[in-house]
């Protein structure tokens, strides 16, 4: 079975600095992608990065990136710069490549900027 | 292009009545997918769709709830009878077969808000 765990339900931080939030996963399937998605307050989920297992590099999206440790089962999500406009929910999931892709989700963090 | 398409974005209901949703999927995604997300946890998947067969329904509650995906394009999910439990945001996703460079994300609807009184 597959498991994200988000570990952070709430974090603040400072217009234009960075911050990171955590999630670990669990799976024994060697092949898997690795998701961040946003949720504002609105209530529909957008997709910010995506990090396979195989990839030697971390991914990058503008101003996300995700801090990839395999041998940690890790897969953080950095933004850097914050602005007020990145207050919502983070949900980190998995979708597992031998699963026919059902993808699992942690239960997220509320993050807030603050001004 | 547009979007994953879904109706009614709120419901309220009394308990043991019955309650129907509907998503229309990104053209051409063959995969879609149901998830419940109760307030203040991540979704969790009820049911998916690979074309109009199930690929997995293990945490659909199938004494109260149902869905289908005739002709592999839009589809229904419904709650029969509703429990004070249910309450939740029904959000429906696609995604287009992993082939290629094509990552696998899923493309979410705006969701349908049950509140069961």
């Amino acid at each position: 079975a597959q498991k994200i765990t988000q570990t952070q339900p709430g974090m603040f931080v400072q217009e234009k600095e960075a911050v990171t939030l955590d999630c670990t996963y669990d799976t024994s399937d060697p092949s898997y992608g690795l998701f961040w998605y946003k949720q504002p307050s609105s209530g529909e989920m957008i997709f910010l990065i995506y990090q396979g297992s195989y990839d030697q590099q971390n991914a990058t999206e503008g101003r996300y990136s995700l801090n990839f440790q395999k041998a940690r089962k890790s897969a953080n999500l950095v933004i850097s710069a914050s602005q007020l406009g990145d207050s919502a929910m983070y949900f980190c999931a998995m979708r597992v490549n031998t699963n026919a892709g059902k993808s699992t989700f942690g239960d997220g963090t509320t993050l807030t900027v603050k001004p | 292009e547009a979007g994953v398409a879904q109706s009614p974005r709120y419901k309220i209901i009394e308990k043991r009545q019955s309650v129907a949703f509907w998503c229309n999927p990104i053209s051409g995604h063959a995969t879609l997918y149901w998830y419940q997300q109760i307030l203040g946890q991540g979704p969790k998947l009820l049911i998916q769709f690979q074309n109009n067969g199930v690929v997995d329904d293990s945490q659909l509650p199938k004494d109260r709830f149902s869905a289908e995906r005739l002709k592999g394009v839009d589809s229904t999910l419904k709650i029969q009878p509703a429990k004070l439990e249910d309450s939740a945001v029904y959000l429906c996703a696609s995604s287009p077969l992993r082939q290629g460079a094509n990552t696998g994300e899923l493309f979410f609807g705006e969701g349908s808000r049950l509140t069961v009184l």
